[in-house]
């Protein structure tokens, strides 16, 4: 079995600030872990993945992530936030060889000006 | 260029009539996947498919079914649907299981 915990429904942030996103999962086999990004009224969009190798993950829009197994984690940060950063965050994770997709509730990020 | 589309994108309906949701996509993607989205209850999957004619249930199968006859088409089916079903419903491909998924744009259905 797999499930994904994001803490926070709502995190506010003031423009340039530092970004933290959290996610934990379980998982019994190895994870593929991932996290999207929802604009509004729109799809979701990939911002980084991992899979194997380099723990350290960089994405799209100055976003990365690290993998650490010992914690059963995989947060998202951001140095600097910008306006542009407003968004629901999503974690997802897919064990190894697992078929099914499992999505943490989501994250609202407000950026304050 | 690279897309997943779904149709219709918003649908009213009345409880018990039938309809079809389809979905597309244009990158020869073995698996897809159909989502359905709910406040604070984030994505929660309810069929995928890893090929044609194999499908299998998600988290919330209950009321829909699926079909994949095509490796590039797997429409959702609501055989009587029912309020508790309105939703924002997301279809999504991917070409393997360390890949990551493209998802369509959406279709938001109200069911009264």
């Amino acid at each position: 079995a797999q499930s994904v915990t994001q803490l926070g429904s709502h995190v506010s942030v003031s423009e340039g600030a530092l970004v933290l996103l959290r996610c934990n999962y379980s998982s019994s086999v190895p994870p593929y872990l991932f996290w999207y990004v929802q604009y509004p009224n729109q799809g979701l969009q990939l911002l980084l993945k991992y899979t194997t190798g380099a723990t350290l993950v960089k994405g799209i829009n100055g976003f990365e992530a690290e993998f650490k197994k010992s914690e059963t984690s995989f947060h998202l940060t951001k140095p600097s936030a910008h306006m542009s950063d407003a968004a629901e965050y999503f974690c997802a994770v897919n064990s190894g060889g697992y078929q099914k997709v499992t999505f943490g509730t989501g994250t609202k990020l407000q950026v304050i000006p | 260029e690279a897309q997943v589309t779904q149709n219709p994108r918003y649908l009213i309906t009345v409880t018990g009539k039938k309809l079809t949701v389809t979905c597309s996509q244009n990158m020869n993607h073995e698996y897809m996947s159909w989502y359905r989205q709910d406040p604070g209850l984030g994505l929660r999957q309810i069929y995928y498919s890893m090929n044609v004619e194999v499908t299998d249930k998600g988290d919330v199968p209950e009321g829909y079914k699926v079909s994949r006859k095509e490796k590039r088409n797997f429409p959702l089916i609501l055989e009587s649907p029912s309020p508790n079903q309105t939703s924002l419903y997301f279809c999504a491909s991917r070409r393997g299981l360390a890949y990551e998924q493209y998802f369509g744009p959406g279709t938001r259905l109200t069911v009264t």
